[in-house]
């Protein structure tokens, strides 16, 4: 059975504090995806990596950084939380073009 | 970029059919897919199409015309439990390695 996992449900930070938040998938998939969720807005892509040590940015990467040491990890950073960063943050991996998606159960954060 | 439309709610009764429309640039597509999003948790793939024609799958069914721009997903004989966010997502030739663009999703209420 396929599995996403992500290190928090629910996460509470201080403004400037820094955040790590971690995705573990357990499929070999080559690519990773990090997108926020907000109400109205649909899910955006932050970052995502098609490969170890490779980082691509997506629509929305200010604030954000990502880290790929691992095939099965994709760690998205932020360097200092701010409170326009409150969201529901979903990681999601993928074998390759044409093929689904499969998503982790996001991790809500609210920075305070 | 892609802009992906689709109703923001549909409100539908148990036991009768829900069709959600999604329309799209058509320049640059190669495949679109569904997925469904209950509350507070992880999208999860519903189907996909990349040819003109009609994807039957149990009470689910999806709708693509590649030359209209426009997909459709149609939920027959709608259960309580089908009460959930239904996400368009857009796969683009300019895009690789499984990058999607997501519509902002239809809420679908499915009322006793």
């Amino acid at each position: 059975d396929v599995k996403v996992t992500q290190s928090s449900r629910y996460l509470v930070k201080r403004t400037g504090e820094k955040v790590f938040l971690e995705c573990v998938q357990d499929m070999d998939h080559e690519n990773m995806f990090w997108y926020r969720q907000d109400p109205g807005l649909g899910l955006r892509l932050i970052y995502f990596s098609y490969d170890v040590k490779m980082k691509e940015k997506g629509d929305i990467p200010e604030g954000y950084s990502v880290s790929r040491e691992k095939k099965e990890r994709f760690s998205l950073i932020l360097e200092s939380a701010s409170t326009n960063q409150t969201s529901m943050y979903l990681c999601a991996s993928t074998r390759g073009n044409q093929e689904t998606q499969y998503f982790g159960p996001g991790t809500r954060l609210l920075v305070l | 970029g892609q802009n992906i439309d689709q109703p923001t709610e549909m409100t539908a009764t148990e036991g009768a059919i829900v069709q959600i429309n999604c329309t799209y640039q058509t320049s640059g597509f190669n495949g679109l897919f569904w997925y469904q999003q209950h509350a507070g948790e992880a999208p999860t793939f519903l189907s996909y199409n990349v040819l003109d024609g009609l994807e039957e799958k149990g009470r689910f069914s999806s709708f693509l015309s590649r030359s209209k721009g426009y997909s459709y997903l149609l939920l027959k004989e709608l259960q309580m439990k089908d009460s959930a966010s239904y996400l368009c997502a857009v796969l683009m030739t300019t895009d690789s390695w499984g990058k999607l663009q997501f519509g902002a999703g239809t809420q679908v209420v499915v009322t006793p």
